[in-house]
């Protein structure tokens, strides 16, 4: 059973461009959350996404990033116009849908982001 | 805003020593996840607390839900080399709802 799967791994772009960051959520995961990690610090969240459905958008940025997740294919963070304090560890977690507990989040293996 | 402190920031233990790391916060949580994450790599979850004073294990692991619901703390026992490595606290408001993470507690184990 597959686990969170984001890519790329590491994306390098100058600024100005722009940077499209994938996440294919868990087999059966409905329910997919981003967060954000800058070097010597915690995460931050970012969004939440149901299928085709933004849940959470409180820590996004409201210019420049947006994010989707379709009906069909991975959930995409998508950040306009780079500048370097975008660089940094872009995390995808992805969970189950309620079923009377908490649903427990499944981080991928983040994708690094570093802007010229 | 609500304030979350976890603690100490590093550790440097020698293997076989026992550890102890926490969180506290200024406001109330219905769940508490620890996580580890090594580097390079995204966090992965240790254990999830969702009661009040619930005390859990995995392995050597043990980490507890505080009564007043604002603060956690996780242990390690018998430490080993494999155990270093950066440990989160996430606590979360609602089910489904996003984690807040604490700071980190960077822990190193010496042979």
């Amino acid at each position: 059973n597959a686990g969170v799967m984001q890519n790329p791994r590491h994306l390098v772009r100058r600024r100005g461009q722009e940077a499209r960051l994938r996440c294919s959520p868990m087999k059966g995961h409905s329910h997919v959350y981003w967060y954000r990690q800058l070097p010597e610090e915690g995460l931050k969240f970012m969004v939440y996404l149901q299928k085709e459905n933004i849940i959470d958008e409180s820590g996004m940025p409201k210019e420049r990033f947006s994010a989707e997740f379709p009906k069909e294919g991975p959930s995409i963070l998508r950040i306009q116009q780079v500048v370097r304090g975008d660089s940094a560890a872009y995390f995808c977690a992805s969970s189950p849908p309620v079923q009377g507990g908490l649903e427990t989040q499944y981080f991928g293996p983040g994708t690094r982001l570093l802007v010229l | 805003g609500q304030q979350l402190n976890q603690s100490p920031q590093s550790m440097f233990i020698q293997e076989g020593e026992d550890v102890s790391m926490n969180c506290t916060s200024s406001s109330i949580f219905n769940t508490w996840l620890w996580y580890k994450q090594d580097p390079g790599e995204g966090p992965v979850l240790l254990i999830a607390l969702y009661k009040a004073g619930e005390l859990t294990s995995n392995g050597r692991l043990t980490a507890q839900f505080g009564i007043t619901r604002k603060d956690s703390f996780l242990n390690i026992s018998a430490s080993i080399p494999s155990d270093v490595g950066i440990y989160f606290c996430a606590p979360a408001y609602n089910q489904g709802g996003k984690l807040i993470f604490g700071q980190g507690t960077e822990l190193s184990v010496k042979p």
